[in-house]
């Protein structure tokens, strides 16, 4: 199925340091939301982003909007050993459709 | 309020045999999903629901039936298990009507094991 393109693959950073990932998609959303997955867990929905331009915070995270609405950004600032784990996208059309399209995932280490 | 609960967490099958995984959310949403995740293949949509009484097709259905009898509960059914559908699955919910409010929430898996 569709996939959105998700970047970088995997990183790894060392404690302290910030990241940034990125999903871009050839379709135009009307939601972008950002999960985290940890191993043997299910995803945690972090950011729900819903209008071009926004940009939302939790925490140490901080989620945007793309303008073109076929993007969507994702900070962590001073990242630490719990930040471990796979982020990812997902955009979703909100008028009549009820597919999630999901990001390829970045799989973040942290180096102490 | 417990979210997105999903039983069992582990289950090992034989070829050939049956089972049902329950999902259930108390956050009356509308919309239900079950998704299979395997290495290297991201999610994907086996079957979902629009709501109570409804189901449909999603990307992988063959092996799979559904159920949603109940709004807050979504069954996924294999009747004859095959080592292919060794993978870990996950039901989500949401509620997509309009702006602000369009959210997905994914219960904690179940991880299936066909011998």
């Amino acid at each position: 199925g569709q996939q959105l393109n998700q970047s970088p693959q995997s990183m790894f950073i060392q404690e302290g340091e910030d990241v940034s990932m990125n999903c871009t998609s050839s379709s135009i959303f009307n939601t972008w939301l950002w999960y985290k997955q940890e191993p043997g867990e299910g995803p945690v929905l972090l950011i729900a982003l819903y209008k071009a331009g926004e940009l939302t915070s939790n925490g140490r995270l901080t989620a945007q909007f793309g303008i073109t609405r076929k993007d969507s950004f994702l900070n962590i600032s001073a990242s630490i050993p719990s930040d471990v784990g796979i982020y990812f996208c997902a955009g979703h059309v909100t008028s009549g459709t009820y597919k999630y399209i999901f990001g390829t995932g970045t799989r973040l280490k942290v180096l102490a | 309020n417990a979210g997105v609960t999903q039983t069992p967490k582990f289950r090992v099958l034989k070829t050939g045999q049956s089972m049902t995984l329950l999902c259930a959310q108390d956050m009356n949403h509308e919309y239900m999903y079950w998704y299979r995740q395997d290495p290297g293949m991201g999610l994907r949509l086996i079957h979902y629901s629009v709501g109570e009484g409804t189901t449909a097709k999603g990307e992988v259905p063959d092996g799979y039936n559904v159920s949603r009898l109940k709004k807050q509960n979504f069954l996924l059914g294999l009747e004859s298990a095959a080592p292919s559908q060794t993978s870990v699955y996950f039901c989500a919910s949401s509620y997509p009507r309009g702006s602000s409010t369009d959210t997905q929430y994914f219960g904690p898996g179940t991880r299936l094991t066909v011998l």
